[in-house]
């Protein structure tokens, strides 16, 4: 079975560009979670939605982020502008139910790099 | 708000022995789960724990919740290479069910 699907894998960009990350959840599941990784901050939630709908958003770090999810299978994280802070793995996890009592499945995620 | 701690934060284990990482919350917790990345991979869920004082164990893994449920541990018996990574705990806050991870414990093993 496929697992979580992110793309691209790897990301490098020059400051003040858009940039579009894809995530594919694991069908069937209906919860979708976006997450952020560097060595200072560890691993933070950005971004939680439950049938496609965002239910927290309180981690997202500022109006340049932005995430949808238009159908149960496809979630996009947009960065406008990009700044080098915003370099990190960023994870998508999905989970069968919601955030309580569910196991996360993590994709590979994807290495961004802002210059 | 909720944070959760997790100590050590690096851990140089020589192969064979034991040892223990702790995580501990600012807040009573709804349940916990502890995962594994390997160097240059992802998170990979390994147990949940919801009960106060719930033990569980995967062969040489060991997980605890304490009876408060503001703190967890995770001890590994007999360390082999395999078990180089970095673990995190992850708690759900009973209060707002935020999820909050911990910094993590990066372990490494010398044979």
């Amino acid at each position: 079975d496929a697992g979580v699907i992110q793309s691209p894998r790897h990301e490098v960009t020059e400051m003040g560009q858009e940039v579009t990350l894809r995530c594919k959840p694991i069908s069937g599941h209906n919860s979708l979670f976006w997450y952020r990784q560097t060595m200072m901050r560890g691993l933070e939630l950005l971004i939680y939605f439950n049938n496609n709908v965002p239910i927290d958003d309180s981690g997202m770090p500022e109006d340049r982020f932005s995430a949808k999810m238009p159908n149960a299978s496809f979630s996009t994280l947009k960065i406008q502008p990009s700044e080098p802070r915003d370099s990190a793995v960023y994870f998508c996890a999905s989970s069968l139910a919601g955030l309580a009592y569910e196991t996360q499945y993590f994709g590979p995620g994807t290495r961004l790099l802002v210059l | 708000g909720q944070q959760v701690m997790q100590i050590p934060q690096y851990q140089h284990v020589q192969e064979g022995e034991d040892f223990t990482t702790y995580c501990n919350s600012s807040t009573t917790l709804s349940n916990i789960q502890w995962y594994k990345q390997r160097p240059g991979g992802h998170p990979v869920f390994l147990i949940q724990l919801v009960k106060s004082g719930e033990v569980k164990k995967q062969k040489r893994l060991t997980f605890q919740f304490g009876e408060a449920k503001k703190n967890s541990s995770l001890h590994i018996t007999a360390t082999q290479t395999t078990d180089v990574g970095t673990y995190f705990c992850a708690g759900l806050s009973s209060n707002d069910y935020k999820l909050s991870f911990g910094a993590g414990t990066t372990v490494t093993v010398r044979a």
